[in-house]
């Protein structure tokens, strides 16, 4: 089973602040990496994918990957109360299947 | 476009007995997945179909099994129920069974979240 693991413990930030999430992963040959934002008592809904080294910009995201070191992070930028919620690594592992990580909970506060 | 479909939402159920679920995925879409989720595990694959056939199944017991029909959807059964079952049951499906960026991504149901006691 490839491994996928995500900083435990919630994240408190500030509303407007940065918002910064890790995630490493054991399979070195994984291609394609995903996060998904899950609200509580909701499904997940994939808010950004990367594949390629470097940095993702998707609006108030950023998803950066850095294969050598095998970790992901994504970056939520001017962060709103309504980002508040659970926040999973997602990573191919090249079955037609996702490992995920067990998510980062995120807190904005007003 | 709808999106996926997963019936019932919820579901009460004693040990012993057997579940039936259900998942409708978003029209065109050929491949449908099964993830189930709980506090402990997190998100963990129970198997994938595509084209009515078993592609991919994940780390669970024979009392987890599954089945696609021809128009894609897709059901997931659990027999002999067992506590440790109680669970949110996602279904997710994607375009053509490639979790490719460029492809299609998985988009998951709500969920069916089963309650054993």
């Amino acid at each position: 089973q490839k491994e996928v693991e995500q900083n435990s413990g919630p994240l408190s930030v500030p509303e407007g602040a940065i918002a910064s999430l890790n995630c490493t992963y054991s399979d070195r040959g994984s291609q394609s990496f995903f996060w998904y934002r899950q609200y509580s008592g909701k499904s997940p809904e994939l808010i950004m994918f990367i594949y390629s080294n470097g940095d993702k910009e998707d609006g108030r995201f950023t998803a950066q990957l850095n294969k050598a070191s095998q970790y992901v992070s994504l970056l939520i930028r001017d962060s709103q109360p309504s980002d508040s919620a659970t926040y999973l690594c997602a990573v191919n592992d090249g079955n037609n299947r996702l490992a995920f990580g067990k998510g980062n909970q995120v807190v904005v506060i007003p | 476009k709808a999106g996926v479909t997963q019936t019932p939402r919820y579901l009460i159920k004693t040990r012993g007995q057997q579940v039936t679920l259900s998942c409708s995925p978003i029209s065109g879409h050929r491949s449908v997945s099964w993830y189930q989720q709980t506090p402990g595990q997190g998100l963990q694959f129970l198997f994938e179909y595509f084209s009515e056939t078993q592609r991919n199944k994940g780390n669970f017991p024979g009392r987890f099994s599954g089945r696609q029909f021809s128009n894609s959807r897709s059901e997931m059964n659990v027999s002999t129920l067992e506590l440790g079952d109680s669970a949110l049951y996602l279904c997710a499906s994607s375009l053509k069974g490639q979790i490719d960026i460029q492809i299609s991504p998985l988009h998951f149901g709500n969920g069916t979240r089963l309650t054993v006691t």
